[in-house]
């Protein structure tokens, strides 16, 4: 099973400012997912990389897949309270299963 | 878009009792589904796979005879917390794979289990 490690674990930024949060294996990644998920609902996906290099744009978020595919980060520019949030990095593994890094849990303050 | 429901929202039920959580797929077949566990500010931790008209496969360290899983159809999984302690308090969520790995995963709203 392919461990994921996400950093930081907590974040706690004011309104406007900017953050990146970090997504690392020790082993490829053949895709790298990203879901947010807020309190009492499920996750739900922001967005999905494939090639190593690639980086997709969501409004103010900004999705960075390494060149090796080992790591991935997750960019959010001006940050809104609306941000606020959990968010997980995920990875297939054999048999379709989805693993989730440890996640981020974001607050962003007004 | 899929869409994923999870009933109930929440529960609590007294220990010693069982739960059952049911998960459909609304407008699209799934032949597998998965089922999750989140405890207050963790990430989610696979417990199974459930496979339609086949035995659900668990992770290590999941009580298969304490967690049942059943997959009957090809829109429904259910998850039945047998003989509830109050150490199975916590949100469970059943997911999904899209169409094409780009789709990624359709989450239910999850199942918040309070055990008394």
């Amino acid at each position: 099973t392919q461990l994921l490690e996400q950093s930081p674990q907590f974040l706690s930024i004011q309104e406007g400012e900017n953050l990146t949060v970090y997504c690392n294996s020790s082993s490829v990644f053949s895709s790298l997912q990203w879901y947010r998920q807020e309190p009492g609902e499920g996750p739900v996906l922001l967005v999905t990389v494939v090639t190593g290099g690639e980086v997709k744009k969501l409004k103010r978020l900004t999705f960075q897949f390494g060149d090796a595919r080992k790591d991935s980060s997750l960019h959010i520019t001006a940050a809104q309270p609306g941000d606020t949030g959990l968010y997980l990095c995920a990875s297939h593994n054999a048999g379709n299963m989805l693993t989730f890094g440890g996640g981020t849990r974001l607050m962003v303050k007004p | 878009g899929a869409v994923v429901s999870q009933h109930p929202s929440w529960v609590i039920c007294k220990s010693g009792t069982s739960v059952k959580i049911e998960c459909r797929s609304l407008d699209f077949q799934a032949t597998t589904m998965f089922w999750y566990r989140q405890f207050p500010k963790q990430s989610l931790m696979l417990m199974a796979t459930s496979n339609e008209g086949s035995k659900a496969t668990y992770e290590q360290g999941v009580e298969k005879d304490k967690f049942l899983i059943n997959h009957a159809s090809l829109t429904l999984s259910t998850l039945t917390v047998t003989s509830a302690h109050p150490e199975d308090s916590s949100f469970y969520i059943c997911s999904a794979p899209g169409l094409a790995i780009n789709y990624g995963y359709t989450f239910g709203s999850g199942t918040r289990l309070t055990v008394v």
